[in-house]
């Protein structure tokens, strides 16, 4: 079993749904939750970071964290064409020495 | 523009060579991490310095990887002897206090 795991999709959604990315992870030291958006031959571009368990909003996106059911969610509201991309989440430890550990990506496709 | 650049782009290069990528992060961010994503996976962890210091290393950095951070400032990953396998993007991202900052990546073709 990984670490994190992540469905990889792809998920298609109509212009102007809500979407609902998740994950699940196995290892209790994470504590700090990030998600990245991932464009085709790019770098991953953050867009929420959050500590330990509870809700962060900005604009169209909320992240929720449930630590002790281990799963974390991405919320996107009125969903636009150019939110198309490749989801990634990504979590760490306190002490952060060994890095992030990513989830392998949903690709999102919005349709027009 | 992230903030964090990496050179160059995109490499080509056979089977055997040496190959050597550069980062150049955010001024003032002490930590900088090396990862490397192949094809429909998510970026895993290579190794990370605090300033000029390597302080961890994953077991993914075989002897044929190296990397260097002089002066704590910009950094270098070197591939020595490339084979076909570590066709990836090689991605530096650096901690900003609020997450991790990636560059846009080199993609290394190894022909």
């Amino acid at each position: 079993q990984k670490e994190v795991e992540q469905d990889p999709g792809p998920l298609s959604v109509p212009e102007g749904a809500i979407v609902s990315l998740n994950c699940t992870y196995s290892n209790s030291a994470f504590q700090y939750f990030m998600w990245y958006r991932q464009y085709s031959r790019k770098g991953p571009e953050l867009l929420m970071y959050t500590y330990s368990s509870g809700n962060k909003e900005d604009g169209r996106f909320t992240a929720q964290v449930d630590k002790s059911s281990k799963y974390i969610s991405l919320f996107i509201r009125d969903s636009q064409p150019s939110d198309s991309a490749t989801y990634l989440c990504a979590m760490i430890t306190g002490g952060g020495a060994d890095g992030l550990t990513f989830g392998k990506g949903t690709h999102l496709i919005i349709q027009p | 523009d992230t903030g964090v650049s990496q050179d160059p782009r995109h490499k080509i290069t056979k089977r055997g060579q040496n190959v050597t990528f550069r980062c150049d992060p955010i001024s003032e961010h002490n930590r900088l991490y090396w990862y490397r994503q192949t094809l429909g996976q998510g970026p895993e962890f290579l190794t990370y310095f605090q300033n000029e210091a390597q302080l961890e290393k994953s077991r993914l950095l075989s002897d044929r990887f190296s990397a260097e951070r002089p002066k704590g400032s910009f950094s270098t990953l070197e591939i020595q002897r490339t084979e076909q396998g570590d066709s990836a993007m090689y991605l530096c991202a650096t901690e900003t206090g609020v997450g991790y900052t990636f560059g846009s990546g080199t993609r290394l073709t190894v022909v």
